[in-house]
């Protein structure tokens, strides 16, 4: 157990439809990043947050947005969903701000998003 | 554009032998190496690192090696044991980017 946790842990919806999805980093962690695993990719990183501020935008369409509240935990909206956002989508969280250089990101176990 | 490089997508390896993961990168600026494991229905999770000021990291039975004139890194497994099973991701970043760079994952696969 990595100590982030993520809701829900599937999700099926329509396209078009719109969806949050919940992840709480460890106790004393700073910094979420959201990742995206579509089949047979790698993890693609979409967005960073430390300590409630944007850190660092990856490839996170536009349809796509994400926050971090005063207690820490953030959420990832998605939009006008299309059946190509089918995918894993993982929180993990670091104590800093570094990213992964030098600082282990630990990660939760995802959320399965199917878009039919 | 794919970075970062896992050519092989499976490996069948016999319990008690090498298991050899390989990972090519083409970003000069990387600096930093990641391998992650991940079992089914859970997140990937940090196995062992190395800095590009190093050619080789040790951590028990896992050893990450570095080619940097290659531009090659690969993930040793001794002995390999039917816990291993597992698909496993290498990553790579740099100083002052906050992001890691995944590869498409390794599916390796111990025979007892």
């Amino acid at each position: 157990d990595s100590g982030v946790t993520q809701t829900p842990k599937h999700l099926i919806t329509a396209t078009g439809q719109r969806v949050t999805l919940r992840c709480s980093p460890r106790s004393g962690d700073l910094s979420v990043y959201w990742y995206q695993q579509s089949l047979d990719q790698g993890l693609q990183f979409l967005i960073q947050y430390y300590n409630g501020e944007e850190r660092a935008k990856g490839n996170i369409l536009e349809r796509f947005s994400a926050q971090q509240f005063p207690d820490l935990h953030s959420e990832l909206n998605l939009s006008s969903l299309e059946l190509g956002d089918s995918a894993l989508y993982f929180c993990a969280s670091s104590v800093g701000a570094a990213g992964g250089h030098g600082e282990t990101q630990y990660f939760g176990p995802g959320t399965r998003l199917l878009v039919l | 554009d794919q970075q970062v490089k896992q050519n092989s997508p499976s490996l069948s390896v016999q319990e008690g032998r090498i298991s050899i993961l390989n990972c090519d990168y083409t970003n000069s600026m990387f600096d930093y190496f990641l391998w992650y494991k991940k079992y089914p229905a859970e997140g990937p999770t940090f196995l062992i690192s190395i800095s590009s000021i190093k050619d080789k990291n040790e951590d028990g039975r896992f050893t990450v090696f570095l080619n940097k004139s290659a531009k090659h890194l690969s993930l040793h497994i001794v002995p390999s044991q039917p816990g291993d099973s597992a698909v496993y991701f290498c990553a790579a970043t740099f100083f002052g980017n906050e992001k890691l760079t995944f590869g498409t994952g390794t599916r390796l696969t111990i025979i007892p």
